[in-house]
């Protein structure tokens, strides 16, 4: 089974300076998705960035970037000129790239990182 | 953009009786549903995967028939909390997978927050 560890239970970032959440996991598959989520106080779940194991360039979506390390097993999130609405849990996510039948779909979380943004 | 709904968003209840929540993806068809538990500050438990038409199934550990999921069609799932008790008070949210020419995505539900009394 597949394991997700994020090792950070809280963070914190002065708003427009850039912070780093990490995550690492355990599997024994080649081919995956990993993502970050996050929930802001609403508690509504916000996909932040997506990453193919298989592709060796780490994904990017505006102010958000992964550093993808796949031997290392590691898969930090950059949070570049932070912003007030940043604030929220972070959740890492791992998902089976080829899993079927009852594990179609499923997604491993971490234990989540609450992110602080100080104005 | 897909949107997937949950109702209620809130609902008190007495010990004992039974509560159900939907879920609805909203603008698109989602054959695998996903139910999640989550209490304050942690993270997303699995509880069950809904497949449409058929049986759910359900995590190790997690009772079948106190929560009661029913996937009758491809734009709504439903989660039933039989005999609720004050344990069962927590944030239960869903999730659906759409599949597009560009491939799956994870949508979800804002989230139903469930006391029992």
């Amino acid at each position: 089974a597949q394991t997700v560890t994020q090792s950070q239970p809280e963070m914190s970032v002065q708003e427009a300076e850039t912070v780093t959440l990490s995550c690492t996991y355990d599997t024994s598959e080649s081919d995956y998705y990993l993502f970050w989520y996050k929930q802001p106080p609403s508690r509504q779940m916000i996909l932040v960035i997506r990453q193919e194991a298989y592709k060796q360039q780490n994904a990017t979506e505006n102010r958000f970037s992964v550093n993808f390390q796949k031997a290392a097993k590691s898969f930090s999130l950059k949070i570049s000129d932070s912003q007030l609405g940043d604030a929220a849990m972070y959740f890492c996510a791992y998902r089976s790239l080829w899993a079927g039948g009852t594990s179609y779909g499923k997604l491993t979380f971490g234990q989540g990182t609450i992110l602080t943004v100080h104005p | 953009g897909a949107v997937v709904s949950q109702h209620p968003s809130w609902v008190i209840c007495k010990s004992g009786t039974s509560v159900k929540i939907e879920c609805r993806s909203l603008d698109f068809q989602a054959t695998t549903m996903f139910w999640y538990r989550q209490f304050p500050k942690q993270s997303l438990m699995l509880m069950a995967t809904s497949n449409e038409g058929s049986k759910a199934t359900y995590e190790q550990g997690v009772e079948k028939d106190k929560f009661l999921i029913n996937h009758a069609s491809l734009t709504l799932s439903t989660l039933t909390v039989t005999s609720a008790h004050p344990e069962d008070s927590s944030f239960y949210i869903c999730s659906a997978i759409r599949t597009s020419g560009s491939g799956e995505t994870q949508y979800f539900g804002p989230g139903t927050r469930l006391l029992v009394l």
